[in-house]
């Protein structure tokens, strides 16, 4: 059965305290990984898109990594402004887009 | 450029009521999606269309039907709403292209039910 943990539930950092955040999958045949971010009263926004092993995608302060196992969601020199629920998603190779969805991450980012 | 549109935004209906959510995109995509967002427990995927006429069951499939007439909209319906389904609605589109499989949201409709 497919499935997506996310680690930590919540995780308060300080303005530029940099850290990560982790999802574990398993799927059988990944045809990619996903990271969007929810804001309070919003609809998801996508961030990046992984396909393989040894990937690496960035955009401003965050970069996301993934292994066979994981992803990891590395948030460096955060600003209040990253505050936000990061969540992490499947796709198997099924051809239909199906998402399977781990709890998230809520992270908060004190000034 | 709208994406994907939800209405209504918030409803609050007692039980045994029905009613239907829809969802609409702009952009063109062959598949669309309905997944519900619970407190601690994501998202998860309540039935899905891969293309206009078509629809299958998603993991939570039970009291819920979907229509895609179109293939600009999807519809979800609530025959006899119970307390159980209050929850958060989103409708989701991508495209069927190999290229960009990202799903677009929409703003979520917020559904109580008394």
């Amino acid at each position: 059965e497919d499935q997506v943990t996310q680690s930590p539930e919540a995780l308060r950092l300080q303005e530029g305290e940099s850290s990560s955040l982790n999802c574990s999958y398993t799927v059988s045949g990944l045809r990619g990984l996903f990271w969007y971010r929810q804001d309070p009263g919003k609809g998801p926004e996508f961030l990046f898109t992984l396909y393989s092993a040894g990937e690496e995608k960035e955009k401003e302060r965050l970069k996301a990594t993934l292994t066979k196992k994981e992803s990891f969601l590395h948030i460096t020199a955060p600003k209040p402004e990253d505050s936000a629920t990061y969540l992490c998603a499947v796709q198997d190779s099924s051809n239909t887009g199906k998402l399977i969805f781990g709890q998230g991450t809520t992270l908060q980012v004190k000034p | 450029n709208a994406g994907v549109t939800q209405t209504p935004k918030f409803r609050v209906l007692k039980t045994g009521q029905s009613m239907t959510l829809l969802c609409a995109q702009d952009m063109n995509h062959e598949y669309m999606y309905w997944y519900r967002q619970d407190p601690g427990m994501g998202l998860r995927l309540i039935h899905y269309s891969v293309g206009e006429g078509t629809t299958a069951k998603g993991e939570v499939p039970d009291g819920y039907n979907v229509s895609r007439l179109k293939k600009q909209n999807f519809l979800l319906g609530l025959e006899s709403a119970a307390p159980s389904q209050t929850s958060v609605y989103f409708c989701a589109s991508s495209s069927s292209l190999g290229g960009s499989p990202e799903a677009f949201f929409g703003q979520g409709t917020r559904l109580t039910v008394v």
